[in-house]
C-alpha cells in the first residue's frame, strides 16, 4: 500500500526566507506526483505536476523536484511571502494503479510571518 | 471554463437526515473523483467515475453513501441517515486522463449536528 509522508507537519518562517517542504512515498513505481496548495476551509489548488520521467518543474517562485529511486519530492519556495501561508499537500499516482487515484500526504502547514 | 464547481459550499444537517451534493467537472474531463477530508488530514479517496461508469469505490464508501454521474456530466454524492462522523469536507476533482493532473473544486463542508 502506497504511503505518503510530509515533513515537517508545520513550519513558520519570516517573510523573505527560502524554504523546502519534503514529501516521501513508499512505492517508487509512480506515474506522476502533484503538489497542491490548500487555504483554510477551501479546496485544493494545483501548483505543479511532475511526470515520472521528469526530475523537476518550475512555476514562478516554486520549484518541485522528484527523485523516484529514493521515493522523495521537494517543493522549494523562494523569497516567501505572507500570501504563501497555507497547507501544502503532495499526492502520487501509482504506475500500475489502474483506476487508483491520487494518494495524499497529510500536508505541511506553512505560516510566513511579515 | 470556470473549473470544477461544487454545490452547496456549506451544509448543516441534523443527524439522520439525507444530504446530496453536486459536482460539475471541467467539461472536457471524462474522469471524476470524490474525496473526503477531515481536519488535519489529507483527502481520502471515495469513488471514481469514467464518463458515466463508476469504476472504483473505496471501503470508506459505506452503504449509506451513493454516487451517480448520469450522462457522464455532473455527479451527485448522497449520504443517507447522516451520522456525526460524516462531518467533513467533501471534495470533487476531475481530470482529462491519468497523466494530466487533477483539478479540484472548492468543496462542500458538511456539519452533522
Amino acid at each position: 500500500k502506497q504511503e505518503v509522508t510530509q515533513i515537517p507537519a508545520a513550519l513558520s518562517v519570516p517573510e523573505g526566507e527560502n524554504l523546502v517542504l519534503n514529501c516521501s512515498f513508499t512505492d517508487s513505481a509512480i506515474y506522476n506526483l502533484q503538489w497542491f496548495r490548500q487555504d483554510p476551509g477551501k479546496g485544493l489548488t494545483s501548483l505543479l505536476l511532475i511526470q515520472s520521467s521528469q526530475r523537476e518543474q518550475t512555476s514562478g517562485r516554486l520549484n518541485a523536484s522528484l527523485d523516484k529511486s529514493s521515493g522523495r519530492s521537494t517543493l522549494y519556495i523562494a523569497a516567501s511571502q505572507p500570501g504563501d501561508s497555507a497547507t501544502y499537500l503532495c499526492a502520487v499516482i501509482l504506475l500500475n494503479s489502474g483506476n487508483t487515484p491520487l494518494v495524499f500526504g497529510k500536508g505541511t502547514r506553512l505560516s510566513v510571518i511579515a | 471554463d470556470t473549473g470544477v464547481s461544487q454545490n452547496p459550499r456549506h451544509k448543516i444537517t441534523k443527524r439522520g437526515q439525507n444530504v446530496t451534493f453536486r459536482c460539475d467537472p471541467i467539461s472536457e474531463h471524462n474522469r471524476l473523483y470524490w474525496y473526503r477530508q477531515t481536519l488535519g488530514q489529507g483527502p481520502e479517496f471515495l469513488t471514481y467515475f469514467q464518463n458515466e461508469a463508476q469504476l472504483e469505490k473505496s471501503r470508506l464508501l459505506s452503504d449509506r453513501f451513493s454516487a451517480e454521474r448520469p450522462k457522464g456530466s455532473f455527479s451527485t454524492l448522497e449520504i443517507q441517515r447522516t451520522e456525526q462522523g460524516d462531518s467533513a469536507m467533501y471534495l470533487c476533482a476531475s481530470s482529462r486522463d491519468r497523466g494530466s493532473g487533477y483539478t479540484f473544486g472548492s468543496g462542500t463542508r458538511l456539519t452533522v449536528v
